[in-house]
């Protein structure tokens, strides 16, 4: 069965950066499109970007361009999101998404908290 | 402010039908599909209805979704208590080259 799989949660000073992994299972890791959507306490869902596991080409959205790097391991079904200078607002659960249109299968989820 | 207008709450008793309304523009939903999300709390978001009205394996035929010109609907007949949940719709965005989302509306059984 598609499982995407997260890191655990993590916390960070503001200014530092965090690196979230998504591992991929149940089906053909370059086949599909994979999102990153984030959830602020409370609030809706926020997309931030798209990576193409097959040729590892990444679209951000402009919100976090300059901030966010979008990879992937293709030996270990592997994506990764990394954001950098981070701040509270960014204090969210991360999650990733399978498929360019219909996002449908989801991460569980990764809470990132920005605390000095 | 989300480029997608839902509103933020709806509300039924079990076995009512409720519907959530989700409006858009020219550049999202008025050209392309749109996705409805199931969120139960503190749980990831489910998709519920993908391509305006098609239901994934094992969704319920209780949940049912429409659009129309720069309008999408999700509806649900016959509420249970479980279908309290947070729901949210989607769309691609020509504009922004990018999906877009729905504030989401929080959905309570009464």
């Amino acid at each position: 069965q598609v499982q995407l799989v997260q890191s655990g949660a993590e916390v960070k000073k503001p200014g530092a950066s965090v690196k979230v992994s998504c591992k991929a299972s149940g089906y053909t890791f370059t086949g599909y499109y994979i999102h990153w959507v984030r959830q602020a306490p409370g609030q809706g869902l926020e997309w931030m970007g798209i990576i193409n596991p097959s040729g590892g080409r990444s679209t951000y959205a402009q919100k976090f361009q300059g901030r966010v790097t979008m990879s992937r391991d293709t030996s270990t079904s592997t994506v990764y999101m990394e954001l950098s200078s981070l701040r509270s607002e960014d204090t969210a659960v991360y999650y990733c998404a399978r498929d360019l249109m219909t996002f449908d299968y989801w991460g569980q989820g990764t809470l990132v908290t920005v605390s000095s | 402010q989300s480029v997608l207008t839902q509103p933020p709450s709806a509300s039924g008793t079990p076995g009512q039908r409720v519907t959530i309304s989700c409006s858009g523009s020219s550049s999202n939903i008025g050209s392309n599909a749109v996705n409805w999300y199931q969120q139960l709390p503190g749980t990831a978001p489910k998709l519920l209805i993908h391509s305006n009205n098609q239901r994934p394996s094992g969704v319920p035929d209780r949940f049912s979704g429409s659009k129309s010109g720069t309008s999408a609907s999700l509806a649900i007949s016959g509420l249970l208590s479980e279908d309290e949940a947070d729901y949210y719709c989607a769309a691609w965005d020509d504009s922004l080259n990018g999906p877009v989302f729905g504030g989401g509306t929080k959905l309570t059984v009464l």
